[in-house]
Parts: C-alpha cells; sequence; structure tokens
C-alpha cells in the first residue's frame, strides 16, 4: 500500500497561513492525493484533491510538484475553528482501491489567539 | 454532494450482545464503506458495502463479527456482534461520490461503549 507521512501535531496562530506536507514515496501513475478535514466528535469531510501542479478551491490550495512524491495542503489565514485533524490520502481517482480508503495518522493542527 | 445520517449516535451495550448500526444517504451512492475509530486514532477501514452481495472485508475483520448488509443504493447497515469491551470505538458509515471527484461523504459516527 501507497504509505503516507504527515507531521503528528502542528501549532499556529490564528491569521497565518499554515502549510501542511504529505509524503507519498509510492504514489502510482494512476493515483489522486485527497486532503480530508475532521473535527472531534465528526467524521472526515472532503477539502480538496489533484493530480498534479495547483488546485485550488474556497478552502485550501494543494500544490504538487513534478515528482509527485509530497504534496502541501496550504490553509490561508487560519482561524480558530480550523483546528482539526488533517489527513492525506492517496490513491486511485475513482476511490475504489484498498490505498483511496487508506487513512494515515493525520496532522493534528492547533490554532491558538 | 452526499448527506449521511446514521443511528444510533450512541449507545452503552452490554459484553456478549450485538447492536445494529444503520446508515442512511439521502442520494444514490455506487459504494459505501464502514469504519472505525478510537478516539484519538485515525479511521480503519472495516468493509465495503456492496449492494445486492456480500461485504468486501478488510484483513482482521471478518462477517460472523461484522455482518454488514445493503439492501439498495442508499441504506446499509454494520452489527458489531457477540461485543467486547475492545469494540468500544466510534463507527462511521461513508459514501462515494462520483466524478469529477470522488470524495467521500461520512456520517457524524456512531459511539459504541461495551461495558
Amino acid at each position: 500500500l501507497a504509505k503516507t507521512t504527515q507531521p503528528i501535531s502542528m501549532d499556529s496562530y490564528e491569521g497565518q497561513e499554515v502549510n501542511i506536507t504529505c509524503s507519498h514515496n509510492n504514489i502510482a501513475t494512476n493515483d489522486y492525493i485527497t486532503w480530508y478535514q475532521q473535527f472531534p466528535s465528526q467524521g472526515p469531510r472532503f477539502i480538496i484533491q489533484g493530480y498534479k501542479t495547483k488546485v485550488t478551491n474556497e478552502v485550501a490550495s494543494l500544490f504538487i510538484p513534478a515528482d509527485r512524491k509530497s504534496s502541501t495542503l496550504s490553509l490561508p489565514r487560519v482561524s480558530l475553528s480550523d483546528t482539526a485533524v488533517y489527513y492525506c490520502l492517496v490513491g486511485d481517482r475513482g476511490g475504489t482501491g484498498r490505498r483511496a480508503l487508506t487513512f494515515g495518522s493525520g496532522t493534528r493542527l492547533q490554532v491558538q489567539p | 454532494s452526499a448527506v449521511i445520517s446514521q443511528k444510533p449516535s450512541r449507545d452503552i451495550c452490554q459484553r456478549g450482545t450485538s447492536l445494529t448500526i444503520q446508515c442512511q444517504v439521502d442520494s444514490q451512492v455506487t459504494m459505501m464503506f464502514w469504519y472505525r475509530q478510537q478516539p484519538g486514532q485515525s479511521l480503519t477501514l472495516i468493509a465495503t458495502a456492496n449492494q445486492g452481495s456480500e461485504a468486501t472485508y478488510e484483513s482482521g475483520f471478518v462477517i460472523d463479527k461484522f455482518p454488514i448488509s445493503r439492501p439498495n443504493l442508499t441504506f446499509s447497515t454494520l452489527t458489531v456482534s457477540n461485543m467486547s469491551p475492545e469494540d468500544s470505538s466510534i463507527y462511521l458509515c461513508s459514501a462515494l461520490a462520483g466524478g469529477p471527484i470522488y470524495e467521500q461523504y461520512f456520517g457524524p459516527g456512531t459511539r459504541l461503549t461495551v461495558t
């Protein structure tokens, strides 16, 4: 299985930009990179998905270098409500393969006032 | 998008009993999954709920312990059988929405405590 590695935790302050990097050295040609956010007592929520270069939506940006062995989730101007656990998943876009459904340990982001 | 509800939201059960968790999606979806999450830990995939056929279980999970049903494209159940305290966990249902972005939608989870 393609293994992902993320920092266990990160701290930030309100208004700062936060970048969370995920390492996925064994990414396959057909794999996409998907990030989820999970608040306490809730199920994970989709944030963003990408294949290469840069993807941006209303909540985040995803940067993927040419070799695709890592990716960086960028959260602009975080607020206290961004305190959550962030998961990086790598797998086929159809999501039916085991890799696409395998959650790593995630990164616990704590935003302080 | 898809909105997922689960019943019950939480339960306290005695050792040796069984609990069935229901998962309802507000739209037809191709794939549904069941996960387990220990408090403070990551999610572990239990099985893929297949419509009209037997579920596909991940390593370490068996049908006798976690029977799953999926009678149609919007509903699934997970039963935790012959429970022990080790089964205390949060159980989450998810559904996969098809293209162009294949994202999973998750239910709020069922918090199970076995005494």
